[in-house]
């Protein structure tokens, strides 16, 4: 399987920071990436697919960027509501996701 | 606006099988534009894919649980349920149900609300 490694894992932010979060790929997958966003207690819900696509709904402070093995979710200014854990998700072969980013308040 | 909602025992003991349904709402299970799938995460932990199933019945598995699961559709019921043998109590977690999309090799979404299944005598 294609393994994929999500930096950091834990990160510290205050509202109004830009927040970068990385996955990167074992191998190649194109644009096969998706990012999701986790609350505690709820399932996920889908932020950006095929790697830089805005999923209906989702706020245009949130962006994707990459292609091939390296990957980043950007948030351009952080409000309350997005402290919560992120995941990066390869569709490229067998559905494997990131360990993870828990975005925390500083 | 499709909706998934998980059922089942929230408590299976070990070496019984767990067994799960998902729902389907607000659109037909039988869409070729999807596959149907079973996610699963530990507490405190992340996610991990268990398998998918699309409206033929057609279906893939992680490999690593390949002989323990088994996913299958009832198109009548617009449901698709897992089953999950043998199981142990690294198997408790929050089991989620969520819709695939094909085009693109897709993603996730919608996803159901989850259904937390504790492992334990």
């Amino acid at each position: 399987d294609i393994q994929m490694t999500q930096s950091p894992s834990s990160l510290s932010a205050s509202v109004g920071d830009r927040v970068t979060i990385t996955c990167r790929a074992s191998q190649s997958i194109s644009s096969y990436l998706n990012w999701y966003q986790q609350k505690p207690g709820k399932a996920p819900k889908l932020l950006i697919y095929a790697a830089s696509n805005l999923q209906s709904g989702v706020p245009s402070r949130f962006s994707g960027s990459g292609s091939g093995t390296d990957f980043t979710l950007t948030i351009s200014s952080l409000q309350p509501e997005d402290f919560a854990t992120y995941y990066c998700h390869q569709s490229y072969s067998t559905p494997v996701f990131g360990q993870g980013t828990k975005l925390e308040i500083k | 606006q499709v909706q998934l909602q998980e059922s089942g025992p929230g408590l299976v003991k070990p070496s019984q099988t767990l067994s799960l349904t998902c729902t389907v709402s607000g659109g037909s299970i039988s869409s070729g534009s999807y596959y149907w799938s079973w996610i699963r995460q530990p507490a405190g932990k992340g996610l991990e894919w268990i398998g998918r199933i699309y409206t033929s019945g057609s279906t893939n598995y992680k490999s690593s649980l390949k002989s323990r699961v088994t996913i299958s559709v009832d198109t009548s019921k617009n449901q698709f349920s897992l089953k999950l043998n043998s199981v142990t109590a690294a198997d408790t977690a929050v089991y989620y149900c969520a819709r695939e999309s094909i085009a693109g090799r897709g993603w996730f979404d919608p996803w159901g609300q989850g259904n937390l299944v504790t492992v334990s005598s």
